[in-house]
């Protein structure tokens, strides 16, 4: 079965500072109509998750240009370009390139401010 | 704008069935352009999907518990359902309901999310 390895699993970062996080596949997320469906999410602290970025770099409306994704193949990164108070929470990569097993995610990844 | 809104018992008691329904408001689950999903995320842990379905019926569940999910929707009423038979403990989680692009961009719709505890 595919499996998403995320890391760092925490990650704290100084108001202002870059942040990156990991996410590697022990497959490649390539499908066969050439497309990589590797999408990151974000959940704030007691809320419902929010998509931030589809097909590995595509930002969904309203997400600020401080986040960008980047990668191919079995290796995917998430960038917070200047991380601010508001992007407090757990980052979640996800692949809906193999079927089955379906939808899976990674572990999760989560940011706090130092 | 789209907005889903999960609904259903807090508790359930073992061995017995969850059922959840989500309603949709702002849009209709008769689009052809989406599935209509159940993810769910025990306290503290990560989020795990449960499967879709398509408004003409067809579904697709996640294999590790496609035994015991039945996942349906009425548009008459522009909702859909979960039921997951034979719960324990284990399935005690907050579950969401979300929408997906059927051009793989992922859930970019949830609910709000539903607390289920399994216990007698």
């Amino acid at each position: 079965d595919v499996v998403l390895t995320q890391s760092p699993l925490s990650l704290p970062v100084t108001l202002g500072q870059p942040a990156s996080i990991s996410c590697r596949s022990n497959q490649s997320l390539v499908y066969s109509d050439g497309n990589t469906y590797l999408n990151w999410f974000q959940q704030r602290p007691g809320q419902s998750p929010r998509r931030l970025i589809y097909k590995v770099s595509n930002r969904d409306s309203g997400v600020p240009d401080r986040f960008s994704g980047s990668g191919s193949g079995t290796d995917f990164t998430l960038k917070i370009s200047r991380v601010e108070a508001e992007d407090v929470g757990i980052y979640y990569c996800m692949q809906g390139t193999h079927w089955p097993p379906g939808y899976t995610f990674g572990q999760g990844t989560k940011l706090e401010i130092k | 704008q789209v907005q889903l809104q999960e609904s259903g018992p807090g508790l359930v008691k073992p061995s017995e069935t969850l059922s959840l329904t989500c309603s949709v408001s702002g849009g209709s689950v008769s689009s052809g352009n989406y599935y209509w999903s159940w993810i769910r995320q025990p306290a503290g842990k990560g989020l795990e999907w449960i499967g879709y379905m398509y408004y003409s019926g067809s579904t697709n569940y996640n294999p590790s518990l496609k035994s015991r999910v039945t996942i349906s929707i009425d548009t008459s009423k522009n909702q859909f359902s979960l039921n997951l038979n034979s719960v324990t403990a284990a399935d005690t989680a907050v579950y969401y309901c979300a929408r997906v692009s059927t051009r793989g961009h992922g859930f970019d719709i949830w609910g709000q999310g539903t607390m289920v505890t399994v216990s007698s």
